[in-house]
């Protein structure tokens, strides 16, 4: 079936470094990937997304970059802050008419200040 | 515009018992979908609604159900409780579904003794 994986598991960076999360997707007709953030005892927020039709996107400190070929996809967090310690996750769609999010395992990044 | 909602926040419930969860979507949102959150499993879809209509299902047993009422609201039941159904039960909205963003809301942690 549809599957997610997403690496690393647990990631400590110290404040100001980048952060890179990766997730690998096995469906070749995903073509939405979201990134969400989860802090404690809150459900996840949106913090950026991608279409299939675009390679990279950016907004302030985060980024993400596709690349469908591999059919893999990251998160990069610059200059990292405290506030940005929790636990995120990525989703690709499963397609075959019964669009829905396949969650990964979630990474959960400790800044260290 | 307010987020999604959901309640209650935290439900306690014995072996055997029945619960009933409530998602309010994020106002013109008419997709609500549920996913299951626990530390072994991930987030794992439950099933989604768009338009009183069940559009989408997980793998998860018949005693987990759902519905959807007029105004987008949407209600999950679980029957004959077990210990493993002890998690974060979250509700996400979209306008309509499918590939669209998902916005979460803050969840319904339940504890099943």
């Amino acid at each position: 079936g549809e599957n997610v994986e997403q690496h690393p598991s647990t990631l400590s960076v110290q404040e100001g470094d980048s952060a890179v999360i990766k997730c690998t997707y096995s469906d070749s007709a995903s073509n939405y990937f979201p990134w969400y953030k989860q802090e404690l005892g809150k459900g996840p927020q949106l913090i950026i997304d991608i279409r299939s039709n675009v390679g990279e996107k950016k907004d302030q400190r985060i980024a993400v970059t596709l690349n469908k070929t591999a059919k893999h996809f990251s998160l990069h967090i610059t200059e990292t802050q405290p506030e940005d310690s929790a636990v995120y996750f990525c989703a690709g769609t499963s397609s075959g008419g019964t669009y829905k999010y396949i969650f990964g395992t979630g990474t959960r990044l400790k800044v260290l200040a | 515009k307010a987020g999604v909602t959901q309640t209650p926040r935290y439900l306690i419930k014995t072996r055997g018992q029945q619960v009933t969860l409530s998602c309010s979507p994020i106002s013109g949102h008419r997709s609500v979908s549920w996913y299951q959150q626990t530390p072994g499993q991930g987030l794992q879809f439950l099933f989604e609604y768009f338009s009183e209509t069940q559009r989408n299902k997980g793998n998860f047993p018949g005693r987990f159900s759902g519905r959807q009422f007029s105004n987008s609201r949407s209600e999950m039941n679980v029957s004959t409780l077990e210990l493993g159904d002890s998690a974060l039960y979250l509700c996400a909205s979209s306008l309509q579904g499918g590939l669209e963003t998902q916005y979460f809301g803050p969840g319904t942690r339940l504890l099943v003794l």
